[in-house]
């Protein structure tokens, strides 16, 4: 059964930044990328990024490639999440979702973490 | 980037019942829409790619339909687990864009 693990809740102070993660089990890891997904309160869904934990290789939306950085670690099918310089509009819910491609090179989520709460405050 | 209008916002319906929610994109994206369900409590599901692609397991009364700039989902027959919040997002193109929900609740 593929499951996506995702760690607690975080608090961060503002200007500081904060890592998250998400442990993949129940598939092979390196065979898909693995993306992160941004629900800010009582908001929709803004995809982050990508990454590719067989060769590292990542992509970006424009909005968030200051903000965030995506890494994983194949040794540990875990994939993180760190957001820098911490202000109030990165008070949100962020998802991993595993990706796949069907038809074009744009992704599908297939399978979900949990959520981690992230809130900036002083 | 494609913007995604997810109509209406709010949807109250009855068990049994059927419902459609719409998803227009701000420019075609072929067929390449998918459609996600929210519960809480749950992780996000993925109910239909490609506009009307079912993902394994996802039950004969949902449908999605649609190409271009337009699509439905359409759920017939509304059993009391699917009382929850739908979103499209369109994987034709980078960025990824989602719409902005629509949330089906017990009338």
């Amino acid at each position: 059964e593929v499951q996506l693990q995702q760690s607690g809740p975080e608090v961060g102070r503002p200007g500081s930044s904060v890592k998250i993660s998400c442990k993949a089990s129940g598939y092979t890891f390196t065979d898909y990328v693995m993306n992160w997904v941004k629900q800010s309160p009582g908001q929709g869904l803004e995809w982050i990024g990508w990454i590719d934990p067989e060769y590292g290789s990542t992509d970006y939306a424009e909005k968030f490639k200051k903000k965030a950085t995506l890494t994983a670690d194949t040794s540990s099918s875990t994939a993180y999440i760190q957001l820098s310089s911490l202000t109030s509009e990165d008070t949100a819910t962020y998802f991993c979702a595993r990706g796949t491609t069907v038809a074009t090179e744009a992704l599908i989520f297939d399978y979900w973490g949990q959520g981690v709460m992230v809130t900036v405050s002083s | 980037d494609v913007q995604m209008t997810q109509s209406p916002s709010y949807l109250a319906a009855s068990p049994g019942e059927s419902v459609s929610i719409s998803c227009k994109a701000s420019k075609s994206i072929n067929t390449y829409l998918a459609w996600y369900q929210e519960k809480p409590g749950k992780t996000n599901k993925l109910l239909i790619y490609s506009g009307s692609t079912l993902q394994s397991g996802t039950p004969s009364r949902f449908s999605g339909s649609g190409s271009g700039t337009d699509f439905t989902l359409t759920i017939r027959s509304l059993e009391p687990e699917d009382f929850a919040v739908y979103y499209c997002q369109q994987h034709n193109e980078y960025p990824l864009t989602f719409g902005s929900g629509t949330k089906l609740e017990i009338k």
